[in-house]
């Protein structure tokens, strides 16, 4: 079952802030986070694997609730660099392998 | 290190063509993966290697067949494919295989079918 992300777009201005949603009708066992540019490949950006479980990277920092079966993905003074479409991924069980990605988010940050 | 690297970069081919496309990865890693990508849609899972063996397929139709000759390279065979089999094709690596694990994705190859 794809996971739900909100919202589907987002425009920023630089140094502002952004939540990006990831949401699952069933049991949540890991949250991947992607980020991916025009004509480029998705960069990994952090994993969740445990509820409760926080990631920080520079000013880019997840959560993971695994009671509610959502994750969130936070990105603080935003960067020019930040723009792309922004994915999460889940696992259907525990056993790796199959990841299954939200509908993406987009996200533009303008000058 | 965490490159994976595919060739080509692009690719044209006709219905009745006959082509493959590469993916390497010299990470040790132990399970690799094909996605397949529209335009502004997810990457959707292919197939998955796990030490070497087809552990994954996802229902692909079977002009797509993959290879996996070592723990390296991973190989999709494309065999009179469909214009609406045009799209990027990803190939991604874990270092575990069977447990949830970071994917790193290589460039991809963009194929367009005529």
């Amino acid at each position: 079952q794809q996971p739900v992300q909100s919202p589907q777009a987002v425009i920023l201005r630089e140094g502002e802030d952004a939540v990006i949603n990831c949401s699952s009708s069933k049991a949540l066992y890991s949250v991947h986070w992607y980020r991916q540019k025009h004509g480029e490949a998705p960069v990994f950006l952090m994993i969740l694997l445990k509820g409760g479980e926080q990631k920080g990277h520079e000013k880019i920092s997840a959560s993971f609730n695994e009671k509610k079966q959502q994750s969130s993905l936070y990105l603080t003074a935003s960067q020019l660099s930040y723009s792309g479409t922004y994915f999460c991924g889940t696992h259907p069980n525990n056993q790796g392998g199959k990841l299954i990605f939200g509908q993406g988010t987009e996200l533009s940050v303008k000058p | 290190d965490t490159e994976v690297t595919q060739t080509p970069k692009h690719l044209v081919m006709g219905m009745t063509n006959k082509k493959s496309l590469k993916c390497e990865q010299h990470m040790g890693h132990r399970a690799m993966y094909w996605y397949k990508q529209k335009a502004k849609k997810p990457p959707e899972l292919m197939f998955v290697y796990s030490y070497e063996k087809l552990s994954i397929n996802e229902s692909v139709p079977s002009r797509f067949s993959p290879e996996c000759p070592n723990s390296s390279l991973l190989n999709l065979h494309l065999h009179a494919l469909q214009p609406e089999d045009s799209a990027l094709y990803l190939c991604a690596s874990s270092r575990l295989a069977g447990a949830p694990d970071t994917q790193y994705f290589g460039p991809g190859t963009r194929l367009t079918v005529l």
